[in-house]
Parts: structure tokens; C-alpha cells; sequence
């Protein structure tokens, strides 16, 4: 079946330094969604890439879509405590119905 | 706020229980989606209704059903409950399908003991 897979599967860094999550597959998506869970919460909707090479930033965050539509990352600089969570990309494909999820990237700052 | 009400917010049950879990979407949407996450885990998709309707599966146990009722709310069933069970349950909608962001409820904690 179709899969995601997004890694790394936790990333701890110092407040401050960037942080970096990626999600591929093996086929060409028709879309890239992104979400943030925070502890204790429910997954947030944060974007949605359409078009290959897409490029888009809200504020420190930075989400890219590949050229060939098999990948997509998203980058945040300067992390701030706000940004504690975890990060899940999902994906559809053509007129598939069902969402397939990346495993999430837990974002951990080192006290 | 996401608009979407999932009910209720924590359930303690035992072995061989069964449950229902509700939900009623955001104003508009016609998607439902259920969810299940294992602590710490990621999202499980279990099943989609659109309209009343089945429309897509995931890895749902034969134990546990769904259905969408014509004013769109969505009830969870889960039955002959195991420890296994025990996680949290989300709820999503949308106005249409996938291809749209999702709004999720806070979710239901279910603790099987």
C-alpha cells in the first residue's frame, strides 16, 4: 500500500538551533499536509503543498515540496519552546480517499 | 477552537466492555474521520464516512464499528474491549474529502483496565 515515511523519528536540539523534518515516498503525491501536535493535543492543521517545487513560510517555518512531488520538509529556524510538539506530514493520492500519515518527528528542547 | 466536539473526554472501562464514542463535526463539513493513537505513537486511520456514507477503511478491527447519521454526527463503537485498546481517539472532519485540511476534535482518552 501507499506509505509516507518521515524521519527522523525524534529530533532534541538547544532553543535556538533549527530543526528539520522530511517526509518521501516512492510515488508521486498529489498533495503534502502538515500538522503540529503539541503534548497532550490534538494534531493542528499547519499547510497544505500542491504544486512541484512549492515553497512556503509562516514566519520561522519553512515547508517545501519536492520537484518530482515525492518529498516535502519542513524546516524551522530559531526553535522556540513554542515549537515543542510533534510534526506529522500526510498525503493523498489521485482519488484515493484516505489520508496516509508520516510516522511524526517529535521536536524535543534540551533544558 | 477546531469546532469539532467529541464526547466524552476520558473513559475508564474493563476488559470485555464496549463503548461508543461521539462526535459531531464542524458546521458544514460532510467528512468524518476516526483516528486512533497509541501513546506516544503516530495516527492511526481506522474509518472515513462522507454523507452518511462509508468511504474509506483503514485498520480497523472488526470489534469496533462506525456510522454517520443523517445530521451528521458520527459515533465509534468498540466492543469485546482489550488492554490493547487503551488510546486516545480522534475524530476529524472536513467539508468534503482529504484533499482538504482536516479539524480535529481534543479527542478521547479510553483507559482499558
Amino acid at each position: 500500500g501507499q506509505q509516507v515515511m518521515q524521519i527522523p523519528q525524534y529530533q532534541h536540539v538547544q532553543e535556538g538551533e533549527d530543526f528539520t523534518t522530511y517526509c518521501n515516498s516512492s510515488t508521486t503525491l498529489s498533495n503534502i499536509q502538515w500538522y503540529k501536535q503539541r503534548p497532550g493535543g490534538h494534531p493542528v492543521f499547519l499547510i497544505q503543498l500542491v504544486k512541484s517545487g512549492e515553497v512556503k513560510k509562516q514566519k520561522r517555518l519553512t515547508f517545501q515540496f519536492g520537484e518530482a512531488k515525492k518529498n516535502s520538509s519542513l524546516h524551522i529556524t530559531a526553535t522556540q519552546t513554542t515549537d515543542v510538539g510533534t510534526y506529522f506530514c500526510a498525503s493523498s493520492w489521485g482519488s484515493n480517499y484516505q489520508l496516509i500519515w508520516g510516522a511524526g518527528t517529535k521536536l524535543i528542547i534540551k533544558p | 477552537d477546531s469546532g469539532v466536539t467529541q464526547t466524552p473526554k476520558h473513559l475508564i472501562t474493563a476488559t470485555g466492555q464496549r463503548v461508543t464514542l461521539r462526535c459531531s463535526p464542524r458546521s458544514g463539513d460532510l467528512s468524518v474521520y476516526w483516528y486512533q493513537q497509541s501513546l506516544d505513537q503516530g495516527l492511526q486511520f481506522l474509518i472515513q464516512y462522507y454523507n452518511g456514507e462509508e468511504r474509506a477503511k483503514g485498520n480497523i478491527l472488526e470489534r469496533f464499528s462506525a456510522q454517520q447519521f443523517p445530521d451528521l454526527h458520527s459515533e465509534l463503537n468498540l466492543s469485546s474491549l482489550e488492554l490493547g485498546d487503551s488510546a486516545l481517539y480522534f475524530c476529524a472532519s472536513s467539508p468534503s474529502g482529504p484533499h482538504e485540511k482536516l479539524f480535529f476534535g481534543s479527542g478521547t482518552q479510553l483507559s482499558v483496565l
